[in-house]
């Protein structure tokens, strides 16, 4: 069984441009979660996503945005970047049902803003 | 609203001796905890998990956790390490329901010294 796969692994952009990530879940898998990984901030969430439906949303800036589509993939997008979005944006699934919410990471997508 | 403090950042310690990594949490409402693991430039993994029944749980590679209701503490233990044990470890906590917010510490980054 195939994991959680994000693209692109890694990626450089500018100041004030934006950008969007991709996350394929677990095949079965209908929850999607977002993470923001920094140094000495450990893991801060994004977003949840279930059935294209957002269903939990983190202390984040409406510059980050996300979606997910009928097969249960998912973008995420940052508009207008900052210095500060610098990090690792990880992606994990979970299957729905288990109610337990162990999740399944990706490798993450290592953004690095100029 | 629920909270998880890993007060060591940074764990170093020669191998094959024992190591105990802390976790305490904060929450309103019973909870479910898990210890990931994520090596370098991978993302996280399930190590293991406390979902009810017994208080102490074990992983396939030697680590076990002891969970403490009244110390509202899951700290991670192993009684000798390896030099692949080398990696960042997250305490987390869930609060179930169906609703996938989980909340990770900040992580302790564990270093075994040959």
């Amino acid at each position: 069984k195939a994991g959680v796969t994000q693209t692109p692994r890694y990626l450089i952009k500018t100041r004030g441009q934006q950008v969007t990530l991709s996350c394929s879940p677990i095949s079965g898998h209908r929850s999607v979660s977002w993470y923001q990984q920094t140094p000495g901030q450990g893991l801060q969430f994004l977003f949840e996503y279930f059935s294209e439906t957002q269903r939990n949303k983190g202390n984040f800036p409406g510059r980050f945005s996300g979606r997910q589509f009928s097969n249960s993939r998912s973008e995420m997008n940052v508009s207008t970047l900052e210095l500060g979005d610098s990090a690792l944006y990880l992606c994990a699934s979970s299957l729905v049902g288990q109610d337990t919410g162990e999740l399944f990471f990706g490798e993450g997508s290592r953004l690095t803003v100029l | 609203a629920q909270s998880v403090t890993q007060l060591d950042s940074q764990v170093p310690v020669f191998e094959e001796a024992p190591v105990e990594l802390r976790c305490n949490y904060s929450s309103s409402v019973s909870v479910y905890l898990f210890w990931y693991v994520q090596y370098p430039n991978q993302g996280l993994q399930l190590l293991l998990k406390y979902l009810s029944g017994s208080t102490l749980v074990k992983s396939i590679n030697g680590f076990e956790a002891e969970f403490n209701k009244s110390q509202t503490s899951f700290h991670l233990r192993k009684p000798s390490v390896h030099i692949s044990d080398t990696a960042e470890y997250f305490c987390a906590v869930d609060r179930g329901g169906g609703y996938q917010k989980v909340t990770f510490g900040t992580g302790t980054k564990l270093q075994v010294i040959p």
